[in-house]
């Protein structure tokens, strides 16, 4: 059974910096797509980054050069290091095992999310 | 980017009735369409991949259509516990979400 378990959320200010881990089991995090994705009330879902099971790394507009993905192969974790954060950052973050096929991607197993919130 | 597009944003539907959503993409997405269903406090989990395509474990209620930038969710009799909000989310270009459906009780 694959179970995905975010940490590291919580209150944090304007500019400042925040690591997000997620927690995997029964999947091996640096053989697959691994995925951030977050929501507001106010966006709905918004698919944050991806990193392929050949480290290649990609993340949307909004947080490029202030984000960055990784893993850590040893003990199976995903990470997300969020740095100058603004308001519009707060939301619960997702972390996903993203399905591959045929060259298809979906969002297939999920963690229960952790709660970002930015605000002074 | 690619803009997604759900309709209607709500609606209301009893137990038994057939139900449709739709999805327009900003243009043309080919069959690149995923759908999700989304309960209170929880996370969304996938119905639909690759547009026509169940998820293991899915009930065959749950139906998808469409290809380029068109598509639709067909649930073929509404359960009970389907009651939910749904979204769609293509993947030709990036990733991005529809704003979701909600699915509720007439």
């Amino acid at each position: 059974e694959v179970q995905l378990m975010e940490t590291g959320g919580g209150l944090i200010q304007p500019g400042g910096s925040l690591r997000l881990s997620c927690t995997a089991s029964g999947v091996t995090v640096s053989s697959n797509y691994m995925s951030w994705v977050r929501q507001t009330p106010g966006k709905g879902l918004e698919w944050v980054s991806i990193i392929y099971s050949d480290g290649s790394t990609f993340y949307t507009d909004s947080v490029k050069g202030r984000f960055a993905i990784s893993r850590d192969n040893s003990k199976n974790m995903l990470h997300l290091q969020m740095n100058s954060l603004k308001a519009e950052d707060t939301a619960v973050y997702y972390c996903a095992r993203t399905g591959v096929g045929s060259g298809y991607d979906y969002f297939d197993y999920w963690g229960q999310g952790t709660l970002v919130t930015v605000s002074s | 980017d690619i803009q997604m597009t759900q309709s209607p944003s709500s609606l209301s539907a009893s137990v038994g009735d057939r139900v449709t959503i739709t999805c327009r993409a900003s243009q043309s997405i080919n069959t690149y369409l995923n759908w999700y269903q989304q309960k209170p406090g929880k996370a969304p989990k996938l119905l639909i991949y690759a547009a026509s395509n169940l998820q293991s474990g899915v009930p065959s209620r749950f139906s998808g259509s469409g290809s380029g930038t068109d598509f639709t969710l067909t649930i073929s009799s509404l359960q009970p516990e389907d009651f939910a909000t749904y979204y769609c989310q293509q993947s030709h270009i990036q990733r991005t979400f529809g704003q979701g459906t909600k699915v509720e009780s007439k």
